[in-house]
């Protein structure tokens, strides 16, 4: 079974307007970590946002929001006021602490694309 | 000269040729990571570094080999490569602790995109 699921292989979101991509994960380890990536079309990954298991807040780095349900093992990444430069693609990441594993597992992916 | 860097960004070889990627970090990292993104393809963890050791290696085949000579340096040498290994090449580098901690994130470089002819 995949540890991280990403259901949209596409999005498209008009300029100024918010935008949610989905991405839920599947771990029995009490205490884990959650990234997101952004990849432009240059190809460098770019670290976005961090949640952690434990983190009682929703995490926040400007535009970017991530809507952590621990329950649903949900942990959506929201960009508010989008902005042609968003357009990409969009990666979530886990990252477990059972045994000490240095290996995170990464999503397939959402492409989003950010219509002026 | 910060973060990430790799060199080349775009590499064509032949399949018989000898090439090698390099990759280096500037954030004082002790962990190290290749990996390949194919079109198409989830991302593909190749090999990971703890301190110069090498600590995981996911079954790559022998044509790629790995070469850390300090926690700062990353090389991943290439041999008779086959047209199915073209491919986006990422390196990345984290803290690293040998406790795996969830926060440790991961920060990549641009990555070198190889086309083996």
């Amino acid at each position: 079974a995949q540890k991280i699921t990403q259901t949209q292989p596409g999005m498209f979101v008009q300029e100024k307007e918010a935008v949610t991509l989905d991405c839920t994960y599947d771990t029995s380890d009490p205490s884990y970590g959650l990234f997101w990536y952004k990849q432009p079309s240059s190809g460098e990954m770019i670290f976005l946002i961090y949640q952690g298991s434990y983190d009682q807040q929703n995490a926040t780095e400007g535009r970017y929001s991530l809507n952590f349900q621990k329950a649903r093992k949900s942990a959506n990444l929201v960009i508010s006021a989008s902005q042609l430069g968003d357009s990409a693609m969009y990666f979530c990441a886990m990252r477990e602490t059972t045994g000490g594993s240095y290996i995170p597992t990464f999503g397939r992916g959402t492409s989003l694309i950010v219509h002026p | 000269e910060t973060g990430v860097t790799q060199t080349p960004r775009h590499l064509v070889m032949g399949m018989t040729n000898k090439k090698s990627l390099k990759c280096e970090q500037h954030l004082g990292h002790n962990a190290m990571y290749w990996y390949k993104q194919s079109a198409k393809k989830p991302l593909e963890l190749m090999f990971v570094y703890s301190l110069e050791e090498r600590v995981e290696n996911n079954s790559v085949p022998s044509r790629f080999s790995p070469e850390c000579p300090n926690s700062s340096h990353l090389f991943l040498h290439l041999h008779t490569l086959q047209p199915e290994d073209s491919a986006l090449y990422l390196c990345a580098s984290s803290h690293g602790t040998s406790g795996g901690l969830s926060t440790d994130t991961q920060y990549f470089g641009p990555g070198t995109r190889l086309t083996v002819l």
